[in-house]
Parts: structure tokens; C-alpha cells; sequence
């Protein structure tokens, strides 16, 4: 159980195009997920956290209006990068939790690279 | 102040030997919660254990099980029987319960298992 997908795994894209990232959970319903970002050889940083239905809180130094966050199901939430730039590649994981869990499950994540 | 300490960048351990991740934590809550993930190359967070500050026993799972001591505030990740698929990073994180779902994440530690 608590297993996460995403896709895609892989994108490529030209500086100043959209990409949108999906992340669902398979086996259970996610009242919470979680973007992060991460940066080859360092730890997760997270972007934000999104509640079903609800407005996405991001973390401070993070773009709301380049890192577009929908939670519009218990089981789906999308990370867009509105006109991505090269520095805005890097490697998008998103992870989910139950409510009333206390672990967060995590997708195998998205490589981006931004030409 | 980080809230997250992983001091050790690398690990070498012999095949089927055991080792010891260090992570150490600060916090001035009560309730918090600590967690080990796995990360093999390709980048996916693999949820290893987990540790509730009111968890009277030390945790265990298969193969790992977290070396808790609140007084030090330590939690480490020790796994028994190293095998070779256990070549990853590791990266200990916390969430504190008064605060939001967030999980704050230590550098990592990558750990080699050789034969």
C-alpha cells in the first residue's frame, strides 16, 4: 500500500514554456501533499503544501505565481512551472499523507530540464 | 538553526556487517515525530522507519531499526546484515506536531556497501 506515481518522470522543455507535473496517489486517499525540490547532492527543500480543495501554502522564497499547485482531488495534485527558465531545473518529488497519518509517501519524482 | 544533523557525508560498511547513520535534532516541542528515508540513484524517497517522541521502545523494521535517545536528541538509523542494494543516501527528517505537516530533512548521508 501507500504507493505514489508521478509523471512525468522525465521532461525536457524550452525556456519560457509551461510544464505541468502530476502526482497521485494510488491506494489511498492524500488529505495533504507536498512539493519539494531537489538539487543534485542536497537535501529536499521543500516548495509547498497543498490540502484537498484548499489554497496551497508555499514556503517562503517560493514563487506562487511561477509554481502553480492544484489539489483538486483526494488523489491528485499538479505542480505547473509557468515559463520555466533554465535555473528552474532540477529534480520535483511530491509526496502525499492520510489524514491522520504520520508518514509522507513519496513519488519516484521528475527530472526537469529547462534548454 | 538547523534542526537537522546529519554529520557523517559518507559511509563504507562490508556486506552483511552492520552500521550506524548518525542524526541528531533540535526542537523545543514535545511531540514531534522522526523518520528515515532511503534514496537509491534513481531518486525515489523510500520510507524506511519512524519514531514518535512519546514511542517508549525504539522502532524497528526488518533489517533497520532507529536508536532513539531523547535526552541527546539523537535518532539513529542502524541496519543489520548490510546488503548491497542498500547503497543509497539516507536522510533522517523531522516533523514537529504544532506545526504544520512538514517535514524539515538533514543533509543526507550517501552510504557504499561493498562486497
Amino acid at each position: 500500500g501507500a504507493v505514489v506515481s508521478q509523471h512525468p518522470s522525465r521532461v525536457i522543455c524550452k525556456s519560457g514554456t509551461s510544464v505541468k507535473i502530476e502526482c497521485r496517489s494510488l491506494d489511498f486517499q492524500a488529505t495533504t501533499m507536498f512539493w519539494y525540490r531537489q538539487f543534485p547532492k542536497q537535501s529536499l527543500m521543500l516548495m509547498a503544501t497543498s490540502n484537498e480543495g484548499s489554497k496551497a501554502t508555499y514556503e517562503q522564497g517560493v514563487e506562487k505565481d511561477k509554481f502553480l499547485i492544484n489539489h483538486a482531488s483526494l488523489t491528485l495534485s499538479t505542480l505547473t512551472v509557468t515559463s520555466a527558465h533554465p535555473e528552474d531545473s532540477s529534480f520535483y518529488i511530491c509526496s502525499a499523507k492520510g489524514l491522520g497519518e504520520e508518514t509522507q509517501y513519496f513519488g519516484p519524482g521528475t527530472r526537469l530540464l529547462v534548454l | 538553526a538547523q534542526k537537522i544533523t546529519q554529520t557523517q557525508p559518507g559511509m563504507f560498511v562490508q556486506e552483511k556487517e552492520a552500521v550506524t547513520l548518525d542524526c541528531t535534532y533540535d526542537t523545543s516541542d514535545q511531540s514531534y515525530g522522526l523518520f528515515w528515508y532511503k534514496q537509491p540513484s534513481s531518486g525515489e524517497m523510500i520510507f524506511l522507519i519512524y519514531q514518535g517522541s512519546y514511542d517508549e521502545q525504539n522502532a524497528t523494521e526488518g533489517r533497520y531499526s532507529l536508536n532513539f535517545q531523547k535526552a541527546r536528541k539523537s535518532a539513529n538509523l542502524v541496519i543489520s546484515a548490510s546488503q548491497l542494494g542498500d547503497s543509497a543516501m539516507y536522510f533522517c527528517a523531522m516533523r514537529e506536531f504544532y506545526n504544520t505537516d512538514k517535514l524539515i530533512f538533514g543533509t543526507g548521508t550517501r552510504l557504499q556497501v561493498f562486497p
